[in-house]
């Protein structure tokens, strides 16, 4: 079966630095997608990897390991407004999103 | 600005009462998809529409029915809802060519059943 592991919910400080994991088992990939998630409201775009090694976009950076079916999402320089679920989404054989559970990430100042 | 717009944010049916949720797109995508998301659950997928080729996921309930008149529209009718269907209803659209082929989200539509 298709399946995508990520914590349940984490706690961090604000101005710290977070990691998410994500492990995944999935038939087929064509790449792993974060998506953030405030409450209430819809998923939005964060990064996209498709080959192993580590994508940078401002405070965010996401990472890959195909071999090992894992990623990570890291958070720099944490702000109360990155409070939200993180969400893991791998593209399967036939670009379908499998989608993990989400990581509640909860900020406290 | 290009955009997937959901109509409504908040719908309330009564057990039973049929009810059709909207997204509209200005991105020209080729593909709409359907999510149901629980509270604290992945958005699980209801049904996609590459163009007009309609594909329903195999555990979707019958209950659950959609329609793409054209490429800007898309809608899910429930045509009986239960108290269990009650959800965020979430409209995605994608290019559907190469790369990333991120979806890009409306802002959902919270179904209330009663």
């Amino acid at each position: 079966g298709q399946n995508i592991d990520q914590p349940t919910e984490m706690t961090a400080t604000e101005g710290a630095i977070v990691q998410i994991n994500c492990t995944y088992q999935t038939s087929g990939f064509n790449g792993l997608f974060w998506y953030q998630q405030h409450a209430g409201e819809a998923p939005t775009f964060l990064s996209y990897n498709v080959l192993d090694g580590l994508e940078e976009k401002g405070r965010f950076s996401s990472f890959l390991s195909r071999s090992k079916g894992y990623s990570y999402l890291l958070l720099k320089e944490l702000q109360m407004k990155d409070s939200a679920s993180y969400l893991c989404a791998v593209s399967d054989s036939n670009y379908q999103l499998i989608w993990g559970a989400g990581t509640k990430l909860i900020i406290k100042p | 600005d290009a955009m997937v717009i959901q109509n409504p944010r908040y719908q309330v049916t009564q057990f039973g009462k049929p009810v059709t949720l909207s997204c509209s797109q200005t991105l020209n995508h080729n593909v709409m998809y359907w999510y149901q998301q629980k509270s604290s659950q992945a958005p699980k997928l209801l049904f996609h529409y590459y163009d007009k080729d309609f594909n329903n996921e195999a555990d979707t309930p019958d209950n659950f029915q959609s329609r793409r008149p054209n490429t800007s529209f898309c809608f899910l009718d429930i045509r009986s809802p239960g108290l269990g269907d009650a959800a965020m209803y979430l409209c995605a659209t994608s290019t559907g060519t190469g790369g990333p082929n991120e979806q890009y989200f409306g802002p959902g539509t919270r179904l209330t059943v009663t």
